[in-house]
């Protein structure tokens, strides 16, 4: 089955600067990857996704790239602001003849200071 | 339009219970997927439901299992109830295969 490995899992940056959070698949078959955001307490929701024809999507101050020779995907967010900080799952769709599984990675704790 | 509703929020068991837990998903969703979450382990797949049907199973025990009703509600049940299983239990809906997922609230299990 897929397996999809995170990285870093704890991310500490200063409110302005850059975070990348990068995350490898190993599943070449897989062909959707999404990125949701957990606020603490709340549910995880959906920021941004990339489908495997494409190699890089943004979103306002968001961007996913995509590199599927090398099978891993990165979520990059400019001028972080302390909204920011939630933990972030990377995830790849596996292809199983039907459905929904989607395979999370481990998450990342992202904390924008001030 | 009601979001993924999860029921009960809250629950305390104690080992060797079972313990079923509901989900509602948005209205014209017909897949339900079910997940575990525990610090540090992410979110595990445990099952997912389309048209009443098990499409996909991830790698849990047998004692857990699930199902879904003509109307896209799903539950799911996890019997004989270890320490272990202490966890979040997340449901999401989907239009589609490759859609968003769309999550509940969750219900959180301690079992003591």
């Amino acid at each position: 089955g897929e397996n999809v490995e995170q990285h870093p899992s704890t991310l500490s940056v200063q409110e302005g600067d850059s975070a990348v959070i990068k995350c490898t698949y190993s599943d070449s078959a897989s062909n959707y990857f999404p990125w949701y955001k957990q606020e603490l307490g709340k549910r995880p929701q959906l920021i941004i996704d990339i489908r495997s024809n494409v190699g890089e999507k943004k979103d306002q101050r968001i961007a996913v790239t995509l590199n599927k020779t090398a099978k891993h995907f990165s979520l990059h967010i400019t001028e972080t602001q302390p909204e920011d900080s939630a933990v972030y799952f990377c995830a790849a769709y596996e292809i199983t003849g039907g459905g929904n599984k989607l395979t999370f990675g481990t998450g990342t704790q992202l904390k924008v200071e001030l | 339009k009601a979001g993924v509703t999860q029921t009960p929020r809250y629950l305390i068991k104690t080992r060797g219970q079972q313990v079923t837990l509901s989900c509602s998903p948005i209205s014209g969703h017909r897949s339900v997927s079910w997940y575990q979450q525990t610090p540090g382990q992410g979110l595990q797949f445990l099952f997912e439901y389309f048209s009443e049907t098990q499409r996909n199973k991830g790698n849990f025990p047998g004692r857990f299992s699930g199902r879904q009703f003509s109307n896209s509600r799903s539950e799911m049940n996890v019997s004989t109830l270890e320490l272990g299983d202490s966890a979040l239990y997340l449901c999401a809906s989907s239009l589609g295969s490759t859609g968003e997922l769309f999550f509940g609230e969750g219900s959180r299990l301690t079992v003591l």
